[in-house]
């Protein structure tokens, strides 16, 4: 079944504690994107990357770090995790950058205390 | 992404078809009408795409004015499960990196 899966679903962490949550899709697509969702801000995107070894920052890159050294996985990287990073994050791809339709994957729901 | 206008909210009788409008009025020519619904508690999900013709796919139907300026999703027969916020969003098939931009869509309501 083509999909995107994301780990953990949920985690709640402190302070100051690194933590990854990892994405990976088999649909062989070569745009991922990360979002985080907000009440009342919708999504906004965090990091993309474009291919293999090709990423930038999006629309709210700071806190954040990624990596794409293979073409099916995207892990999200929080070096140290403040409060205000408490939100609900998505993974996406799509075969390329542009308009081609995006496929997300479940969420993970993140509470830094 | 150009600007899109939806109703906040719309109302369905289960297993009777739904009629969602979008009004895109700056549309421009390499833009691409793009449907994508979330439910509760879930991620956004794809539904449909569409250019200038009519497309039908397993979830949905898109018809699209001839001027473009606007567009209906159209599903067949709602069910319980398709409760959720609908979006229609354009995207310029020819640009770089476009992220996905949510407006406030339509929220749906299924009645059993």
């Amino acid at each position: 079944e083509a999909q995107v899966t994301q780990n953990p679903r949920y985690l709640i962490t402190v302070t100051g504690k690194k933590l990854t949550v990892t994405c990976s899709q088999n649909m062989n697509h070569e745009y991922m994107s990360w979002y985080r969702q907000d009440p009342g801000l919708g999504l906004r995107q965090i990091y993309y990357s474009m291919n293999v070894e090709v990423t930038d920052k999006g629309d709210v890159p700071e806190g954040y770090k990624v990596s794409r050294k293979e073409k099916r996985n995207f892990p999200l990287i929080l070096e140290s995790p403040s409060p205000n990073q408490t939100s609900l994050y998505f993974c996406a791809s799509s075969f390329k950058a542009g308009g081609w339709e995006q496929y997300f994957g479940p969420g993970t729901r993140l509470t830094v205390t | 992404d150009a600007k899109t206008t939806q109703p906040n909210s719309m109302e369905s009788n289960e297993e009777e078809p739904v009629h969602l409008p979008c009004n895109h009025s700056t549309i421009s020519g390499t833009d691409y009408i793009h449907w994508y619904r979330q439910l509760p508690s879930q991620g956004p999900e794809y539904v449909i795409h569409g250019l200038t013709s009519n497309v039908n796919n397993r979830m949905a139907s898109l018809a699209i004015a001839e001027d473009r300026k606007s567009s209906t999703l159209i599903l067949h027969r709602a069910t319980l499960r398709d409760a959720a916020v609908y979006y229609c969003i354009l995207r310029d098939v020819n640009s770089g990196n476009t992220p996905l931009v949510f407006g406030k869509g339509t929220r749906l309501s299924v009645i059993a």
